[in-house]
């Protein structure tokens, strides 16, 4: 049972441009959420999606930050605008469409903006 | 979501002391879970809490869910160089809602 797939592992962009970072989740899993972690520091909560709707959006950035998880592919982070300060790790997880609140990471997409 | 209150926040032991830290928080949980979280990877899930007063091993770990659905510790026994990383508490009410310690940055000395 393959794990949570993210990718790219590594992305570098320049300010101003378009990142975008995709996220397979488990097998039997419908449940998706995005965490921030920027160097030195835990994991923030960005937003938690089932398919096609978006459940939870209260950690994402109001502005140039969405996502989406839409019926058939991989969810997407979408950060339009590059800044400096959106340099960090972005970390996809999911969990099981029942039974239990337990969730897996993926194995994290490093943004550089440079 | 809101982070826990995780500690210590980093610990530098000796190889083959025991550790131990621990997570509280001012809203009750139905689960607790453990990661750890290792240089340039993704947080790999130790330990899942259930019930409270669960007390769960997973080698030289062990974790227990507070009796008052408030807390949790995570041990490690006999600390190893490779038990080197951070590690991370999460309490969860329902899915939508799983909140994150800072984690504990544990480094061993051979």
């Amino acid at each position: 049972n393959a794990g949570v797939m993210q990718n790219p592992r590594h992305l570098v962009r320049r300010r101003g441009q378009e990142a975008r970072l995709r996220c397979s989740p488990m097998k039997g899993h419908s449940h998706v959420y995005w965490y921030r972690q920027l160097p030195e520091e835990g994991l923030k909560f960005m937003v938690y999606l089932q398919k096609e709707n978006i459940i939870d959006e209260s950690g994402m950035p109001k502005e140039r930050f969405s996502a989406e998880f839409p019926k058939e592919g991989p969810s997407i982070l979408r950060i339009q605008q590059v800044v400096r300060g959106d340099s960090a790790a972005y970390f996809c997880a999911s969990s099981p469409d029942r039974g239990g609140n337990t969730i897996y990471f993926g194995e994290g997409s490093w943004l550089t903006v440079v | 979501g809101q982070q826990l209150n995780q500690s210590p926040q980093s610990m530098f032991i000796q190889e083959g002391e025991d550790v131990s830290m621990n997570c509280t928080s001012s809203s009750i949980f139905n689960t607790w879970l453990w990661y750890k979280q290792e240089p340039g990877e993704g947080p790999v899930l130790l330990i899942a809490l259930y019930k409270a007063g669960e007390l769960t091993s997973n080698g030289r770990l062990t974790a227990q869910f507070g009796i008052t659905r408030k807390d949790s510790f995570l041990n490690i026994s006999a600390s190893i160089p490779s038990d080197v990383g951070i590690y991370f508490c999460a309490g969860a009410y329902n899915n939508n809602d799983m909140r994150f310690g800072a984690g504990t940055r544990l480094t061993v000395k051979p």
